[in-house]
């Protein structure tokens, strides 16, 4: 059964860089994008971007370019994503998500907490 | 880049049926796939239907997803409403660069 498992909580100050892991698990890594989307406190979800892990190809939403980074590492099954510049609106929680086909996304990791603050 | 407008809650009696709606604000709704997302507090997104109204297995078919090409909106019904149905629910859709989500509604089952 697939499975995504985040790294831990985080907490940054502002101007700071965050770095999210996500491995997988239960399904050939290569044969799915993986997508980023992050729910900031009482606000919905909000979609930040694509990678294909087999070649490490991006596509990032428009309002994090230049800020985002998302990376693929084969030999572990992981995906990371690195965001920068940040500011308190970046306190949110971070998904990671497998496109199980049609953009219909499935399962998706337990989420990492991350926190920015001075 | 379009967006998909949907109420911010609504409320219903537990054995009734509600109807959340999702509009796009450009585009056709019929021209991607809408998927509908259900996200219980502490826990991570579940789909409850994909591909406009295909329910995955082990969703109950209380839920089923529609179309209505005349308002550009899709829904999603929910009938005999049960206390663990209560949770935030988004729609979600795509074109040939983003993915879109809408804002979400808070069921509460009262």
């Amino acid at each position: 059964q697939a499975q995504l498992v985040q790294s831990g909580a985080e907490v940054r100050k502002p101007g700071a860089s965050v770095k999210v892991s996500c491995k997988a698990s239960g399904y050939t890594f290569i044969d799915y994008y993986v997508h980023w989307v992050r729910q900031a406190p009482g606000q919905g979800l909000e979609w930040m971007g694509i990678i294909n892990p087999s070649d490490g190809t991006t596509q990032y939403a428009q309002q994090f370019q230049g800020r985002v980074s998302m990376t693929s590492d084969t030999p572990t099954n992981t995906v990371h994503m690195e965001l920068s510049s940040l500011t308190s609106g970046d306190t949110a929680i971070y998904y990671c998500t497998k496109e199980l086909r049609e953009h219909r996304f499935d399962p998706w990791g337990q989420g990492t907490l991350v926190t920015v603050s001075s | 880049n379009f967006m998909l407008t949907q109420p911010h809650s609504v409320s219903e009696s537990p054995g009734r049926t509600i109807t959340i709606s999702c509009t796009r604000s450009s585009g056709s709704i019929a021209s991607n796939y809408v998927q509908w997302y259900q996200r219980r507090p502490g826990s991570s997104p579940t789909t409850v239907i994909h591909e406009h109204n295909q329910r995955p297995l082990g969703v109950p078919d209380r839920f089923s997803g529609s179309l209505d090409t005349s308002s550009n909106s899709a829904f999603l019904t929910i009938s005999g409403l049960r206390t663990e149905d209560e949770a935030d629910y988004y729609c979600q859709s795509y074109d040939s660069s983003h993915v879109v989500f809408g804002g979400g509604t808070k069921l509460t089952v009262l």
